[in-house]
């Protein structure tokens, strides 16, 4: 079965500090890692979905790389603000699957 | 726009009451997915279906069935609610690519 982990489970910041989140899964069986953003009483919402080995990705302060070799992807979040707060989730897909992490939620502190 | 719409975002049942949720997708999209999410567990897959009439097991099956008898529409069932189906539950439609979100229904089983 594969796992996807994220880390940290939770972390609180200040408004204006940047901060980055892990997610790790195996390296094999790989074929695209996605980022959701989860607000409280809303949708995921999709991020952004990498496929290759080296993949950056960017949207406004957000941004995340992929490293399908060693199994990890980072989200970073540059100068955040208040309505960053949310949870992160990433998912791997398979050929229907999405095998998703446990999140890591932040809370951005004003 | 995409659109993923469930059919209540609170509900209330009694333990043994059988129960529909139900999800409506607009993308005319082939995949829709059932999930549950549960504090330190993540989005855990209940049922899948990649086709009209067509369904497949996830990773927590049990306790569960499903309907699909149109493309745009994905019902799950709870046969008999026990207090443990307690949870939010997301529907999704999308391809291997990329997932649309409803907005969930947190179900409480009494």
């Amino acid at each position: 079965i594969l796992n996807v982990e994220q880390s940290p489970q939770s972390l609180h910041v200040q408004e204006g500090d940047s901060t980055n989140f892990t997610c790790s899964f195996p390296s094999s069986n790989f074929y695209a890692l996605h980022w959701y953003r989860w607000e409280t009483a809303k949708s995921p919402e999709a991020l952004f979905v990498m496929t290759l080995n080296g993949d950056e990705k960017k949207k406004g302060r957000i941004s995340a790389t992929l490293n399908t070799k060693e199994g990890y992807s980072y989200l970073y979040i540059k100068g955040s603000q208040p309505e960053d707060s949310a949870t992160y989730l990433c998912a791997l897909t398979g050929t229907y699957k999405y095998i998703f992490g446990t999140g890591t939620r932040l809370k951005v502190l004003a | 726009d995409v659109k993923v719409t469930q059919s209540s975002r609170y509900l209330v049942k009694r333990t043994g009451e059988k129960v529909f949720l139900e999800c409506v997708q607009d993308m005319d999209h082939e995949n829709m997915f059932w999930y549950r999410q549960d504090p330190g567990l993540g989005l855990r897959l209940i049922y899948f279906s990649y086709d009209v009439k067509m369904k497949e097991k996830g990773d927590i099956p049990e306790g569960y069935s499903v309907s699909r008898e149109k493309k745009e529409r994905f019902s799950l069932i709870l046969e008999s609610a026990s207090t443990n189906q307690t949870s939010m539950y997301l529907c999704a439609g999308g391809t291997g690519y990329e997932q649309y979100f409803g907005p969930g229904t947190r179900l409480t089983v009494t």
